[in-house]
C-alpha cells in the first residue's frame, strides 16, 4: 500500500537557522497538505500543493511539490521560537481520508 | 462561525470504564473523521463519517471502539472497556465536501486511563 516517509523525525536548530523537512511517497500522490502542530496543540492547516513541481511561500515558509508528485519538502528560512512544533505532510488516501506522514517536531533554540 | 468543538477536552477514567467523547463539526460540515495521537506519535486515521453513515472505518480497533455522527447532534466517539493503552488525544476533524482538501481540526480530546 502508499506508504508516506517523512524525514527527519527531530531538528534542532538554533534561532536564525534554516530548517527543512522532507515527505517522501512511494507511489504518486494526487496533491499533498502541510500541516503544523504546535505542543499541547491541533494540527493547523499551512497549505495544499496540486500541480507537479508546485512551489508556494507563505513568508518565511516554502513549500515544494515534486516533479513526479510523489515527495514534497517544506524549508523555513531564518527559524524563529514560534516556528517551534511538528510539521505534518499529509494526501488523501483511498475515500478521500487524510493520511498523515509521521512528523517532523523542530525545536528552535533562542 | 465557530470552529470544529469537541469535549470534553480532557477526561481521565478508570479502566474498565467507558469514554464518550463528542464532536460537533464547523457549521455547514456534514463530514467528520476521528484521528488518535498517541504520546509522542503522529495522527492516524481511525473513521470518516457522514451524516448517518460510516464512510470508512479501517483504522478503528476491532474491538472495544465505536463512532457515530446522527442525523441530529455531535458525532460521538466511544471506547468501551477502556485500558491505559487507550490513553491518547482523540482528535475531531470537520470537512465541507469530504473530497480529501482541506479538513479543519478541533482542539482534541486528551483521554487518560488510570
Amino acid at each position: 500500500g502508499q506508504q508516506v516517509m517523512q524525514i527527519p523525525q527531530y531538528q534542532h536548530v538554533q534561532e536564525g537557522e534554516d530548517f527543512t523537512t522532507y515527505c517522501n511517497s512511494s507511489t504518486t500522490l494526487s496533491n499533498i497538505q502541510w500541516y503544523k502542530q504546535r505542543p499541547g496543540g491541533h494540527p493547523v492547516f499551512l497549505i495544499q500543493l496540486v500541480k507537479s513541481g508546485e512551489v508556494k511561500k507563505q513568508k518565511r515558509l516554502t513549500f515544494q511539490f515534486g516533479e513526479a508528485k510523489k515527495n514534497s519538502s517544506l524549508h523555513i528560512t531564518a527559524t524563529q521560537t514560534t516556528d517551534v512544533g511538528t510539521y505534518f505532510c499529509a494526501y488523501g488516501g483511498a475515500t478521500n481520508k487524510l493520511i498523515f506522514g509521521t512528523g517532523t517536531l523542530l525545536a528552535v533554540q533562542p | 462561525n465557530a470552529g470544529v468543538m469537541q469535549n470534553p477536552r480532557h477526561l481521565v477514567r478508570r479502566r474498565g470504564q467507558e469514554a464518550r467523547l463528542r464532536c460537533s463539526p464547523m457549521k455547514g460540515h456534514s463530514h467528520v473523521y476521528w484521528y488518535r495521537q498517541l504520546p509522542e506519535e503522529g495522527l492516524k486515521f481511525m473513521v470518516y463519517l457522514q451524516k448517518e453513515n460510516i464512510i470508512d472505518e479501517s483504522g478503528m480497533p476491532k474491538e472495544r471502539f465505536s463512532a457515530e455522527f446522527p442525523k441530529e447532534g455531535p458525532s460521538i466517539l466511544r471506547i468501551q472497556q477502556v485500558v491505559r493503552g487507550d490513553s491518547a488525544a482523540y482528535f475531531c476533524a470537520s470537512s465541507p465536501t469530504g473530497d480529501g482538501n482541506t479538513i479543519y481540526f478541533g482542539e482534541g480530546s486528551w483521554l487518560t486511563v488510570v
